[in-house]
């Protein structure tokens, strides 16, 4: 079945370095979602992806999705400690239902 | 209301009890969906609604998991006969376009 694996599973940075994690799909995807979860807390939507060699920026986020559209990345630039969570990736085939990737939990140092 | 709202937050289940879990989604809302997140992992998809339809239910692990909808708006996963292996947090969603609205989840353990 559909898969969707993401890299790394962890990170650890200083507060100020960048961060990037990294999702790969099996099977091309029609749409791929970012979500952000804080510990203790439920996912949080951040953006959606459609178009081929998308490229999206929220304030220090940026977002791509590949020219396959089976792949895709989240940078952050200059990490603060607010950033801090897990992020997850969710590819949509051809019908609503989303798979989740297994996140990345980030951990920043100040 | 302003958010997903679910209940019970927190559920402790003698194994073989049934149990009934609530979601409260957005309002006009027209797409509901049930995950199950287990600790250190993504969410894992359960069942989808579109109004009162249950268009895909491939999610649901055993015929002890079952969602409604009655009327397109609250939503109930009841799980028959508890078992230990779900104990797990599960999430409500709603969603009028792409984004999906996570409500708080309930945290289910299985004795």
């Amino acid at each position: 079945g559909q898969q969707v694996m993401q890299i790394p599973q962890y990170q650890h940075v200083q507060e100020g370095e960048d961060f990037t994690t990294y999702c790969n799909s099996s099977t091309t995807l029609s749409n791929i979602q970012w979500y952000k979860q804080r510990p203790g807390g439920h996912p949080v939507f951040l953006i959606q992806l459609v178009k081929s060699g998308e490229v999206k920026k929220q304030k220090r986020l940026t977002f791509q999705f590949g020219e396959a559209k089976k792949n895709s990345s989240l940078h952050i630039t200059a990490t603060q400690t607010t950033d801090v969570g897990t992020y997850f990736c969710a590819g949509a085939g051809n019908n609503r239902k989303l798979i989740w990737g297994l996140g990345t939990s980030l951990a920043v140092n100040p | 209301g302003a958010g997903v709202s679910q209940s019970p937050r927190y559920k402790v289940a003698k194994r073989g009890q049934d149990v009934a879990l609530r979601c409260d989604p957005i309002s006009g809302h027209v797409s509901l969906f049930w995950y199950q997140q287990a600790l250190g992992q993504g969410p894992e998809f359960l069942t989808y609604f579109q109004n009162e339809a249950q268009l895909d239910k491939s999610g649901l692990p055993s015929d002890r998991f079952f969602a409604e909808r009655p009327e397109g708006s609250v939503s109930t996963l009841k799980i028959q006969r508890t078992q230990q292996e779900d104990s797990a947090v599960y999430l409500c969603a709603s969603s009028l376009h792409a984004a999906q609205y996570f409500g708080p989840g309930t945290r289910l353990l299985v004795l």
